[in-house]
């Protein structure tokens, strides 16, 4: 039974334009919310993250927006640039730095 | 200069065998953890110590068995391999505490059980 799940494998977007991943969980005990961004043969790299008490977080480019109503999450990326082509891992914190990961959606940027 | 470092990064063995994979950090947390990777590419946490002590122990089959020697260092050693053992493995540390911290990752290791 997974807790987090990210429903879009892939998506595709041009250079220049919005991407916005989606993330759904289950569990609402999770405290922390985290996106991580993978390249092929690298281990994910920490991106954002944001507290279950708050409903964004802005870091330059990269916004997450949090609605515990419906258990959803999602990161936009604005502009998307080339070397946003990775994979974005949705993570929740289950106390004790315990993360729980979706399955990941890789993104992939057009010129 | 690698934060966190796993060796090897390629492992390709038979049914039956014993391994061990590697790991090491130089960013001086004290928790560190394994977490692997399936075919579904769910990543999920195996175990975490914190300083030496086992702290999560996630429903994992007891040939995988964790060792921390120093808090610098948690190797993951997997008895009798199987075929559903070939996976992605990485290695991840983040100081400790109840506030939130940031998990650093290792570059995995590809375990390939023929």
């Amino acid at each position: 039974d997974q807790q987090v799940k990210q429903n879009s494998p892939s998506l595709s977007v041009q250079e220049g334009r919005i991407s916005i991943l989606n993330c759904d969980y289950t569990n609402s005990m999770f405290d922390y919310f985290l996106w991580y961004k993978k390249y092929p043969a690298e281990g994910p790299t920490f991106l954002i993250s944001i507290s279950s008490i708050k409903d964004k977080n802005e870091d330059g480019r990269f916004t997450v927006f949090l609605n515990k109503s419906a258990k959803h999450l999602s990161l936009h990326i604005v502009p998307s640039q080339p070397g946003d082509s990775a994979v974005y891992f949705c993570a929740a914190r289950e106390g004790a730095q315990k993360l729980v990961f979706g399955q990941g959606t890789r993104l992939t940027i057009n010129p | 200069d690698t934060a966190v470092s796993q060796t090897p990064k390629y492992l390709v063995t038979q049914m039956g065998n014993d391994k061990s994979i590697k790991c090491e950090q130089n960013l001086g947390h004290d928790t560190m953890y394994w977490y692997k990777q399936d075919s579904k590419k769910f990543l999920k946490i195996m175990f975490s110590y914190n300083n030496k002590e086992l702290i999560i122990n996630e429903t994992v089959p007891n040939r995988f068995s964790p060792k921390s020697p120093d808090k610098a260092h948690l190797n993951l050693h997997i008895n009798s391999l199987e075929l559903g053992d070939s996976a992605v493995y990485f290695c991840a540390s983040s100081e400790a505490g109840d506030l939130f911290y940031e998990q650093y990752f290792g570059p995995g290791t590809r375990l390939t059980v023929t």
